[in-house]
């Protein structure tokens, strides 16, 4: 299988600056995405990086290297409601293939 | 506006009875996926379809099947429901277009307790 890992939990403080990374399996890669999940919530879709360099979105950023088959998400000014779990997902290519493959998420608590 | 909905969002059956969890969605996607997520393993595909009339096993598709009979709809049935099979159930859809990112959009959820 293609493993997707990233660590399992990171704590930071509130308005400070938070990267979490992802590495996964770089055969047949074919876009990656990033999610953010609530606890007892569904997960709601960050960024998509399929080309090297780095994607911005307001407060979140996300950083691509196709190569080190490496990629990381970075949350500035960090909320109170930023307190979630983020999911790090890649696409395998294939003949018609959708499907994501998903890492077991990092749970980020954010303190005051 | 368009969106993904499951029903129900909470379910308690007993081992052994059938179980269908209903997926629906508004987007017109061609691609509807199915995951459990349990603590430890992270979302996990347990089957997908591309279109009307398709459907493909994911990585833990034992004990579970799916139909698609319009682009709407992908009902998720556990055959006969058994303790491991408690956990949380997603939908998702994507429009399956050739080119762009085609990212997955999730219902809800569906908590599923198999006592």
């Amino acid at each position: 299988g293609q493993n997707i890992d990233q660590p399992t939990e990171m704590t930071a403080t509130e308005g400070a600056i938070v990267q979490i990374n992802c590495t996964y399996q770089t055969s047949g890669f074919n876009g990656l995405f990033w999610y953010q999940q609530h606890a007892g919530e569904a997960p709601t879709f960050l960024s998509y990086n399929v080309l090297d360099g780095l994607e911005e979105k307001g407060r979140f950023s996300s950083f691509l290297s196709r190569s080190k088959g490496y990629s990381y998400l970075l949350l500035k000014e960090l909320q109170m409601k930023d307190s979630a779990s983020y999911l790090c997902a890649v696409r395998y290519s294939g003949a018609g293939s959708y499907q994501l493959t998903f890492g077991k998420g990092t749970k980020l608590s954010v303190i005051p | 506006d368009a969106e993904i909905t499951q029903s129900p969002r909470h379910k308690i059956t007993e081992t052994g009875r059938q179980v269908t969890l209903a997926c629906h969605q508004t987007w017109n996607h061609n691609n509807m996926f199915w995951y459990r997520q349990d603590l430890g393993h992270g979302l996990r595909l347990i089957h997908y379809s591309y279109g009307v009339q398709d459907t493909n096993k994911g990585e833990v598709s034992d004990g579970y099947s799916v139909s698609r009979s319009n682009t709407e709809d992908l009902p998720l049935t556990l055959e006969s429901a058994a303790s491991s099979q408690t956990s949380v159930y997603f939908c998702a859809s994507s429009d399956g277009g050739l080119a762009g990112a085609d990212t997955q959009y999730f219902g809800p959820g569906t908590r599923l307790t198999v006592l």
